[in-house]
């Protein structure tokens, strides 16, 4: 089956890591994504990683996943207010075209 | 300029009343979507498009019929609207495979939503 779970909610202070975890079922997902969306706006895709890799880095952004365990986690270095928003982990299980599975979504809340 | 555009963005309207959202997309994608976001935020497929035909459709009332003229529309109307539809209403588009010149990750590109409340 398809299910993604994520903590629902993070605060930070501004300057610190943040860690944002999601656990996925299907394994057959090719790629799983973080998405972000700000109040009032569409989802935008922050980075996405392959299945066959561990980590990936983009500036700011540390994307791990760990196959085994059907965990991902990313990570914001140097959070900023800026990043205050709602963070979504999504899979794409291969046998369903496109379909995303997302989960509920993280409230990230950055305190200056 | 935008990529993923939907209309309204807002949308107030009476039970049992019939409405329609518009969905266009100027990326050049061959698959389109609709999703919705429940008031916690919680974001399901609904349809599935790849050129104009349907290739998503999850459990969702007949009252929701979607409709691709062509694959860069897809339109989503729906019959004897009921409270419990009241949501943000998400269009999304992607290519269905890579192309020559980019490597395939399967992102979709969402538009900015469209906020349906049934009074």
């Amino acid at each position: 089956g398809e299910d993604v779970e994520q903590s629902l909610f993070l605060s930070v202070r501004e300057g610190d890591s943040s860690v944002i975890n999601c656990t996925y079922t299907d394994s057959s997902s090719t790629y799983l994504y973080w998405y972000k969306q700000e109040p009032g706006a569409g989802l935008q895709l922050l980075t996405y990683i392959f299945s066959n890799m561990d980590m990936k880095q983009d500036q700011r952004l540390t994307v791990l996943l760990n196959k085994k365990d059907k965990h991902l986690s990313l990570r914001i270095a140097d959070t900023q207010t800026g990043d205050s928003a709602i963070y979504f982990c999504a899979e794409s299980p291969a046998f369903y075209g496109n379909k995303l599975v997302f989960g509920a979504g993280t409230i990230l809340r950055v305190k200056s | 300029d935008t990529a993923v555009s939907q209309t309204p963005k807002y949308l107030v309207t009476q039970m049992g009343n019939d409405k329609s959202i518009k969905c266009e997309q100027n990326l050049g994608h061959d698959t389109m979507y609709w999703y919705k976001q429940d008031s916690k935020k919680f974001l399901k497929i609904m349809f599935s498009y790849n050129n104009k035909e349907l290739i998503i459709n999850e459990t969702v009332p007949n009252r929701f019929s979607p409709k691709s003229p062509d694959k860069a529309h897809l339109n989503l109307h729906i019959n004897s609207l009921e409270l419990g539809d009241s949501a943000v209403y998400f269009c999304a588009s992607s290519l269905s495979q890579g192309t020559e010149t980019g490597v395939y990750t399967g992102e979709l590109f969402f538009g900015e939503g469209s906020r349906l409340t049934v009074l």
